[in-house]
């Protein structure tokens, strides 16, 4: 009921392309389902966050998805460039807890 | 220039030996916390902190102590070291609300304890 399930493991998308990468959580009480962007050598870092009472939020070329009732959300960039690769955490969270995905390794090829 | 500082960045102990990994934000945020990242299980929370003189326990809390004497600082210490503590350590803090607005995290910290 804590998980934050989170697919591909890895992802190798050509530059231009759409990279897509899916979360899945069970617990309900989940209110707050922000993306982390990670290179190499730093911390993690926010990149785009949403709440359960909208269905997409878009910044730029990154958009969340998010299906309150199949209980998913997704992260897509859109014109993937070589700079977009990183790791990539979903995490959701409430109050004063916080549970990440495993994480997805994305590389852009050029 | 807003910042989470962790030190040492590398780190490299004996089993047994007594260590310390200092935290400091100058955000004056309430809430502090630690975490593990290790290959295929991504980030764990080690403990966490809302406020001075307030911690609490994460999802993997053995073997760690943690102590929150002043708002900016929150060292995590490892009072007897193994090699399944071997791992890269996060420092985050965020301000009032936790973990439901963003977090700011160091720069790690990559722990061997051979």
């Amino acid at each position: 009921q804590q998980q934050v399930k989170q697919s591909p493991q890895s992802l190798i998308v050509q530059k231009g392309g759409i990279s897509i990468i899916n979360c899945a959580y069970e617990n309900t009480a989940f209110d707050y389902f922000p993306w982390y962007q990670q290179f190499p050598g730093k911390g993690p870092a926010l990149l785009i966050a949403i709440r359960p009472d909208v269905s997409e939020k878009k910044e730029g070329r990154f958009t969340i998805s998010f299906n309150k009732s199949a209980k998913q959300f997704s992260l897509h960039i859109m014109d993937s460039q070589p700079g977009d690769s990183a790791t990539y955490f979903c995490a959701a969270s409430w109050n004063d807890k916080i549970i990440f995905g495993k994480g997805t390794r994305l590389h852009i090829l050029p | 220039e807003a910042q989470v500082t962790q030190n040492p960045r590398y780190l490299i102990t004996v089993t047994g030996k007594k260590l310390t990994v200092t935290c400091s934000q100058n955000m004056n945020h309430e809430y502090m916390s630690w975490y593990r990242q290790d290959p295929g299980l991504g980030l764990r929370q080690i403990y966490y902190s809302m406020n001075v003189e307030a911690t609490d326990k994460g999802d993997v809390p053995e073997g760690y102590k943690v102590s929150r004497k002043e708002k900016r600082n929150f060292p995590l210490i490892l009072e007897s070291p193994s090699p399944n503590q071997t791992s890269l350590y996060f420092c985050a803090s965020s301000s009032r609300g936790g973990m439901n607005t963003e977090a700011f995290f160091g720069q790690g910290t990559r722990l061997t304890v051979v």
